[in-house]
């Protein structure tokens, strides 16, 4: 049968308050990284990227942050409403010729109306 | 224009039948992956293509799992002898796939539940 439970990481925020969505990644040498949005049924979508040469970068009501020392990097989203409610992935490129994406386990957002 | 489509949507089958999973890259897109997604967990690497360059299949989980790209196009995911444990969603993606700038677009999955 099916698993009980998601056993995603939940964050529940209002409508308009702004949301921080963290991910730790493994490998030190990534030079690539990539967050994603996962509506039920749908395959991800991009949402912003950040190269290993920055350490943030701004998009629509999105900035990504990006914190090499401790390999850590985050997601905010200003004004949050209601259509931002998803699962977020952050995805890292292995250093290397190779492009294949190494993915989180994902965080579950629930925005309240 | 077209994203990256997938067929069938869904797919049902009894445990040791093999089944054939296919994927149509936006036109142009000269990379093509296939990740894995079980219920509630991120995505799993399986495989990559790249031009005329070798798969990277580092990340198909046995001998039963395989996949192939027909004119540097479409992909078929195929796995032979399927098991409970395969039931998953498989996802195609397909990017430009120059040096740094690798955003993969993806398709909405084919569901595969085995019984």
């Amino acid at each position: 049968g099916e698993s009980v439970g998601l056993h995603l990481p939940t964050l529940s925020v209002q409508e308009g308050d702004n949301s921080i969505i963290n991910c730790a990644y493994s490998n030190s040498a990534s030079d690539y990284f990539i967050w994603y949005k996962q509506e039920s049924g749908k395959g991800p979508q991009f949402i912003i990227d950040i190269r290993s040469n920055m350490d943030k970068r701004q998009g629509q009501r999105v900035t990504v942050l990006l914190n090499k020392t401790v390999k850590h990097l985050s997601l905010q989203i200003a004004a949050t409403q209601p259509g931002d409610s998803a699962v977020y992935f952050c995805a890292e490129k292995p250093g290397g010729a190779t492009n294949k994406l190494i993915f989180g386990t994902g965080t579950l957002l629930a925005v309240q109306p | 224009g077209a994203g990256v489509s997938q067929s069938p949507s869904n797919k049902v089958t009894e445990k040791g039948k093999d089944v054939e999973l296919r994927c149509d890259p936006i036109s142009g897109h000269t990379a093509l992956y296939w990740y894995r997604q079980s219920l509630g967990q991120g995505l799993e690497f399986l495989i990559y293509f790249q031009g005329n360059s070798a798969p990277d299949k580092s990340g198909l989980p046995s001998d039963r799992f395989s996949a192939e790209r027909t004119g540097g196009s479409v992909s078929t995911l195929t796995i032979q002898r399927t098991q409970q444990e395969d039931s998953a969603v498989y996802l195609c993606a397909s990017s430009l796939a120059t040096e740094l700038y690798n955003e993969q677009f993806f398709g909405p999955g084919t569901r595969l539940t085995v019984l």
